[in-house]
């Protein structure tokens, strides 16, 4: 069964405060890595794809990296539009069982 | 573009009656998903379809049907709700096999 575990839960950072969050899976066969981001009361927003160990992908000041177990965000001079709760999820199998997702980080970035 | 396009955005059933959430998309996808979200427990997948005529079970699919007669078009029926399928309903939709999922905006639904 895949599984899909994010740590921490939550986080509260000062703005400029840089980190990093974790997703940490088990899956037969990945096939890609995704990470979304989703506000309250709405649904979740694509932003990167991760397919194989190695690989990385920045947008702005967020930064997607990939191992054969983990996934990490990082996060650089977080501002307070960053807040969010980003999800974690992997396409595994014959690709058209949709994701699995994990549970979430809840970030907060205070001014 | 609009997307993904869920209705309705609210409801609130009394127990034992029935819904029809509606998800339309004009991406021209193949496949498309019904998730679920509850507070700890992250997205739940409850049906998929693979294509025009297709559907088939998730994760959590019990107390749930779905139809895809239309190729833009995923129905998801409650027959009978239950307090416990109280939860905030995703409608998702990708174009090929390894790509992104594009989401609606979400259905709020509570069973009293």
């Amino acid at each position: 069964e895949d599984q899909v575990t994010q740590s921490p839960e939550a986080l509260r950072l000062q703005e400029g405060e840089s980190s990093s969050l974790n997703c940490s899976y088990t899956v037969s066969g990945l096939r890609g890595l995704f990470w979304y981001r989703q506000d309250p009361g709405k649904g979740p927003e694509f932003l990167f794809t991760l397919y194989s160990a190695g690989e990385e992908k920045e947008k702005e000041r967020l930064k997607a990296t990939l191992t054969k177990k983990e996934s990490f965000l990082h996060i650089t001079a977080p501002k307070p539009e960053d807040s969010a709760t980003y999800l974690c999820a992997v396409q595994a199998g014959r690709g058209a069982d949709g994701l699995t997702f994990g549970k979430g980080t809840h970030l907060i970035i205070q001014p | 573009n609009a997307g993904v396009t869920q209705t309705p955005k609210f409801r609130v059933l009394k127990t034992g009656q029935s819904m029809t959430l509606l998800c339309a998309q004009d991406m021209n996808h193949e496949y498309m998903y019904w998730y679920r979200q509850d507070p700890g427990m992250g997205l739940r997948l409850i049906h998929y379809s693979v294509g025009e005529g297709t559907t088939a079970k998730g994760e959590v699919p019990d107390g749930y049907n779905v139809s895809r007669l239309k190729k833009q078009n995923f129905l998801l029926g409650l027959e009978s709700a239950a307090p416990s399928q109280t939860s905030v309903y995703f409608c998702a939709s990708k174009r090929g096999q390894n790509e992104k999922l594009f989401f609606g905006s979400g259905t709020q639904l509570s069973v009293l």
